[in-house]
C-alpha cells in the first residue's frame, strides 16, 4: 500500500521548451504533495509544497513561474518545468502524505536532462 | 530552527559485520525521525520512524534505530551487514513550524558493505 508513482522516469529535452511531470498516488489519496530536487551525491532540496486545489507554497528562493505546481486531484500532483535550460537538470522527487501520520511516501524520481 | 545533521559522507562495513549511521538533531519540541534509504536513480524508501515510545525503533529490512534524548541522536544501527545494504540513507525530522508535515533531510551517508 501507500504507492507513488512519477512519470516520466526520464526525460531529456531542448533548451527553452517546457517539461511536464507527474506524480500520482495509486493507492491512497494525498492531500498534500511535495516537489523535491536532488542533485549528484546531495541531499533532497525541498521545492514546494502542494496541497489539493490551492496554490503551491514554494521555498525560499524557487522560482514559481519556471516551476509550476498543479495539484488537480487528491491522486495527482504535477510539476511543469517552463522554458528549461541546461542548469535543470537534476533528479526530481515527489512525495505524497499518506494513510499513516507523519510519513512521507516517495516516488521513484524522474531524471531530467536538458540539452 | 529544525535540523538534522549525519556527520560521515561515507561508512564502510564487512559484510556480517555490525554496522552504524549516525544521526543527531537539533528541534524545538519534541521529535519526529525517520530514516529512509535509496538506491541509485530511485527515490527514497521508508525505514523507521520515531514519533514516541519506545526508544529503540524497529524498522524494515532488519534496521534499527535507538533514539537517545540526552545526545540528540538517532543512530540507524544493523546487526548484521549485507551487500545489498549498499546505498544512500537519509535521516529526516519533522519541521513542524513548517506545517504539512514537511520533512529536514540530511545530507545522506553513503553506505558500502563490502563482500
Amino acid at each position: 500500500g501507500a504507492v507513488v508513482s512519477q512519470h516520466p522516469s526520464w526525460v531529456i529535452c531542448k533548451s527553452g521548451t517546457s517539461v511536464k511531470i507527474e506524480c500520482r498516488s495509486l493507492d491512497f489519496q494525498a492531500t498534500t504533495m511535495f516537489w523535491y530536487r536532488q542533485f549528484p551525491k546531495q541531499s533532497l532540496m525541498l521545492m514546494a509544497t502542494s496541497n489539493e486545489g490551492s496554490k503551491a507554497t514554494y521555498e525560499q528562493g524557487v522560482e514559481k513561474d519556471k516551476f509550476l505546481i498543479n495539484h488537480a486531484s487528491l491522486t495527482l500532483s504535477t510539476l511543469t518545468v517552463t522554458s528549461a535550460h541546461p542548469e535543470d537538470s537534476s533528479f526530481y522527487i515527489c512525495s505524497a502524505s499518506g494513510p499513516v501520520p507523519y510519513e512521507q511516501y516517495f516516488g521513484p524520481g524522474t531524471r531530467l536532462t536538458v540539452t | 530552527a529544525q535540523s538534522v545533521a549525519q556527520p560521515e559522507d561515507q561508512v564502510n562495513v564487512a559484510e556480517g559485520n555490525p554496522l552504524t549511521v549516525k544521526c543527531t538533531y537539533s528541534v524545538s519540541g519534541n521529535p519526529y525521525l525517520f530514516w529512509y534509504v535509496q538506491y541509485p536513480n530511485r527515490g527514497l524508501q521508508f525505514l523507521l520512524k520515531y514519533i514516541t515510545g519506545d526508544n529503540l525503533v524497529k524498522g524494515s529490512y532488519g534496521f534499527e534505530a535507538e533514539f537517545n534524548k540526552s545526545q540528540t541522536s538517532f543512530h540507524l544501527k544493523k546487526p548484521s551487514a549485507l551487500v545489498s545494504d549498499s546505498a544512500l540513507y537519509f535521516c529526516a525530522v519533522r519541521d513542524v513550524p513548517g506545517g504539512y508535515n514537511k520533512l529536514i533531510f540530511g545530507a545522506g551517508t553513503r553506505l558500502a558493505v563490502h563482500p
